[in-house]
């Protein structure tokens, strides 16, 4: 049972145009919930984060926007730049120490 | 400098030989954790702990132990490894105040299991 989804294994995108990678959830009981991205040959990195009672989140190219109703967020990248290309994954959490629960990743691949 | 470590970056064994992989962290984080990483699968937990001595099962924790006896080092062990435990692990760790922090990633460990 996939509880968190990413349902695009790929996408390509033109340098200087936005990027939207999408994620849905069926566990209501997460509260959290954060995007990675992830670099061949390397560990993820933590890039944005939002929690349950924000719909909407912020740092520089990237925003993350979350409808709890529909148990949806999506990534924007805008511009997105060749360097933005790696695997983006998106984990949810109930909060606290607890379990995280990544989705299957998508490769976005921008194209300079 | 912050980091996860994770040792060794690639092991080929062969099944019924046990091994551990070390995972050690020096930011002091109370929540350490082991994945996997499987094409099409994903990122998949296989343990988490809390803090010393205190670890809970991920989704997939068949086949795999853990202990936390210190806070910097979560060791994953594999009793006996089978060809199914062929995959990419990482070790991460973070804060866990609050369920979104973030979590810091080791670079991997490539398992092959002949």
């Amino acid at each position: 049972d996939q509880q968190v989804k990413q349902n695009s294994p790929s996408l390509s995108v033109q340098e200087g145009r936005i990027s939207i990678l999408n994620c849905d959830y069926t566990n209501s009981m997460f509260d959290y919930f954060l995007w990675y991205k992830k670099y061949p040959a390397e560990g993820p990195t933590f890039l944005i984060s939002i929690s349950s009672i924000k719909d909407k989140n912020e740092d520089g190219r990237f925003t993350v926007f979350l409808n709890k109703s529909a148990k949806h967020l999506s990534l924007h990248i805008v511009p997105s730049q060749p360097g933005d290309s790696a695997v983006y994954f998106c984990a949810a959490s109930p909060g606290g120490y607890q379990k995280v629960t990544f989705g299957i990743g998508t490769k976005l691949q921008v194209i300079p | 400098e912050a980091q996860v470590t994770q040792n060794p970056r690639y092991l080929i064994t062969v099944t019924g030989k046990k091994l551990t992989v070390t995972c050690s962290q020096n930011m002091n984080h109370e929540y350490m954790s082991w994945y996997r990483q499987d094409p099409g699968l994903g990122l998949r937990q296989i343990y988490y702990s809390m803090n010393v001595e205190v670890t809970d099962k991920g989704d997939v924790p068949e086949g795999y132990k853990v202990s936390r006896k210190e806070k910097r080092n979560f060791p994953l062990i594999l009793e006996s490894p089978s060809p199914n435990q062929t995959s990419l692990y990482f070790c991460a760790s973070s804060t866990g105040l609050a369920g979104g922090s973030e979590q810091f990633f080791g670079p991997g460990t490539r398992l092959t299991v002949l």
